[in-house]
């Protein structure tokens, strides 16, 4: 399967400094990515959805001023977390779709291996 | 209401025991069903994509669907203690081409 990498994998800030999280597509092109938020013992939160060359689609209630999405290419896309506070701490991790996978009869997501930010 | 119910255990079973894994889901429109793996802070790793109802066999692991009752099913035969993990069922009318999750269930297969 296709290959999504994630940097940093963990990262710990001050509160009210800015990060940005990458995401890039290894082997593939993907035109669009996804980011989704996960908190201990729950599931994948869809956060906002990257499309190359445009605007994101954020999800209700995600603060797209605060959660900054760029994607600038086929193979990256960028998440900035600006102003982080505490309760930002989470699992971030990204997908993204390979529209040439045609061993599936639809675009399935891979995801990225996630990144740990911890906001103190 | 969520759209796609999923009993998040934790479900612990000893090694080599057959594990039944389920989801359910309200929304006629998901045509599309995948079960998800994830290790303990890792990313979620696809396992098993199905369309149409039926069964679809990949070495342990067994994805079933029924379309009728909206019930999606993952089977793991011989579970070895590797097996454990988080599971993720997920769905997707294709078009909207956004996934919707089950919460997940964490499965412990014991040694």
């Amino acid at each position: 399967g296709a290959v999504v990498s994630q940097h940093p994998s963990r990262v710990i800030c001050k509160s009210g400094t800015s990060v940005k999280i990458e995401c890039r597509s290894l082997d593939f092109q993907a035109t669009t990515m996804f980011w989704y938020r996960q908190f201990p013992k729950k599931s994948l939160m869809l956060m906002a959805t990257s499309n190359e060359g445009s605007k994101a689609t954020y999800e209700q209630g995600v603060e797209k001023d605060k959660f900054l999405i760029n994607h600038a290419s086929l193979t990256l896309s960028t998440l900035t977390v600006t102003s982080a506070h505490p309760e930002d701490s989470s699992f971030y991790i990204c997908s993204a779709r390979d529209p040439l996978d045609r061993a599936l009869d639809t675009d399935t997501q891979y995801f990225g291996p996630g990144t740990r930010l911890t906001v103190l | 209401q969520k759209e796609v119910e999923q009993d998040p255990g934790p479900l612990s079973v000893p090694e080599g025991a057959i594990v039944s894994l389920n989801c359910t889901y309200s929304n006629s429109a998901f045509q599309y069903f995948m079960w998800y793996r994830q290790y303990s802070r890792k990313g979620p790793e696809l396992l098993m994509y199905t369309y149409s109802s039926g069964n679809k066999e990949d070495g342990r692991f067994t994805a079933q669907v029924d379309k009728s009752s909206k019930y999606i099913s993952l089977f793991i035969r011989d579970s070895q203690p590797s097996d454990s993990a988080t599971y993720l069922c997920a769905t997707t009318s294709g078009s909207a081409r956004q996934l919707t999750f089950g919460s997940g269930t964490q499965l412990t297969v014991l040694p």
